[in-house]
């Protein structure tokens, strides 16, 4: 595809539950990010990826988040026992590497609902 | 303190008005400056970026740069209904080592025709 994919598009969860979300970002770029986005917020860095390492996972709020880039290119999130505070918008971009970065381009998001 | 601040609005102007979009920001280690376009329960769009101070033009929209002041601006000429959305203002520092940015609340702008 042309573009950023994220699925699913929106997932509804318990709390306590464990979630995984998809990110397929534009062919060819090796550099790939999330963020989270509360409602009426701007996005909120969580992790930057290049190639299949972890480059700065600083926005980890905590150990229960974590994400894989195993072969560089698609990347799944994954959220261990789900709290009612991580409901929000997950959003997945990518871009090429060096000054490219200062051009990232995002996927519509996966939104998440914790009951 | 957040590390970069942006009025959410909203902001209601008639078509045809110029718009100004103002970020503020304290961490003067930022270097890229960039300014997305967000329609609802879409994602984020860039529309430009610009390095360091200065000013950058691209169509109607106009950014400029204040690093002595910490502050930068976009400007919109002729605006237009289809310019209605959610705009934010992010930046980054020069660092080779991440691509991370910092973005603002975002300003919640309606083109009234």
């Amino acid at each position: 595809g042309a573009g950023v994919s994220q699925t699913p598009s929106n997932k509804v969860t318990e709390k306590g539950k464990y979630v995984e979300l998809r990110c397929d970002p534009i062919s060819g770029h090796t550099a790939l990010y999330w963020y989270r986005q509360s409602l009426g917020q701007g996005p909120e860095f969580l992790i930057y990826f290049q190639g299949t390492g972890a480059a700065d996972d600083s926005g980890l709020p905590n150990d229960r988040f974590f994400a894989v880039r195993p072969e560089g290119s698609v990347s799944t999130l994954k959220i261990q026992r789900t709290e009612r505070g991580d409901s929000a918008v997950y959003l997945c971009a990518s871009s090429l590497p060096g000054q490219g970065r200062n051009e990232q381009f995002f996927g519509p998001g996966t939104r998440l609902t914790v009951l | 303190q957040k590390e970069v601040e942006q009025d959410p609005g909203p902001l209601s102007v008639p078509e045809g008005a110029i718009v100004s979009l103002n970020c503020t920001y304290s961490n003067s280690a930022f270097q890229y400056f960039m300014w997305y376009r967000q329609y609802s329960r879409k994602g984020p769009e860039l529309l430009m970026y610009t390095y360091s101070s200065g000013n950058k033009e691209d169509g109607r929209f106009t950014a400029q740069v204040d690093k002595s002041s910490k502050y930068i601006s976009l400007f919109i000429r002729d605006s237009q209904p289809s310019d209605s959305a959610t705009y934010l203002c992010a930046m980054r520092g020069g660092s080779s080592n991440t691509g991370k940015l910092i973005f603002g609340q975002g300003t919640t702008l309606q083109v009234k025709p």
